[in-house]
């Protein structure tokens, strides 16, 4: 039984436009997180978020990327202008944080820019 | 920078025999180890971890070993199903970091 929800689970969008993904949690955690696999390639760290603010970054999560929480529930990455080389599966992951702690993902959100 | 590093892009096994697939990794900050079942056009599914202060932990079929002077892990399944087939990650975390990072994976076949 999966502990969020994501939505959408396909998305196929225009170069340049907005996209929102969106990951809904059943129970309360902690941490939260967004990490992305490029078809053929290995799953990618974006960000981190406690405490209604970002932890912790990569280098991929420029300034076209942010995340929110706005109502304490959906739990959202928004990419600006989306580029061709962001088509990916991105996951929603959570834990509870620190050393020792265990992350689970959802079942992903297939994006396709074209 | 292939801090996690999974040598095997894929490995065939018998049913009823034992898999083993390895992870190497090069940060000596990592202190905790995770294991990673996927399936395509699925989110990976944690199967096993194992704290730098064990060097085995063990859960039914599943077994991970820890060397940290070889900077190394495996992952034993016995014994192998056919529904153990899929892609399997190993991934770490440490150094006060949240981040997981993870090789690049391993792809599991078990033949009936």
């Amino acid at each position: 039984e999966p502990e969020v929800t994501q939505t959408p689970s396909h998305q196929v969008t225009q170069m340049g436009q907005e996209v929102i993904l969106r990951c809904v949690p059943i129970s309360n955690h902690l941490y939260f997180y967004w990490y992305r696999q490029i078809l053929g390639q290995k799953v990618e760290f974006l960000v981190s978020f406690y405490n209604n603010e970002i932890s912790e970054k990569s280098e991929i999560f420029d300034d076209q990327f942010s995340v929110e929480r706005p109502d304490g529930s959906n739990f959202t990455l928004k990419i600006r202008s989306t580029k061709l080389e962001d088509s990916a599966m991105y996951f929603c992951a959570w834990g509870r944080g620190g050393s020792g702690n265990t992350i689970y993902f959802g079942e992903g959100s297939w994006l396709t820019v074209v | 920078d292939q801090q996690v590093k999974q040598n095997s892009p894929s490995l065939s096994v018998q049913e009823g025999r034992i898999s083993i697939l390895n992870c190497d990794y090069t940060n000596s900050m990592f202190d905790y180890f995770l294991w990673y079942k996927k399936y395509p056009a699925e989110g990976p599914t944690f199967l096993i971890s194992i704290s730098s202060i064990k060097d085995k932990n063990e859960d039914g079929r599943f077994t991970v070993f820890l060397n940290k002077s070889a900077k190394h892990l495996s992952l034993h399944i016995v014994p192998s199903q056919p529904g153990d087939s899929a892609v399997y990650f190993c991934a770490a975390k440490g150094g006060g970091s949240e981040k997981l990072v993870f090789g690049k994976g391993t792809k599991l076949t078990v033949n009936p």
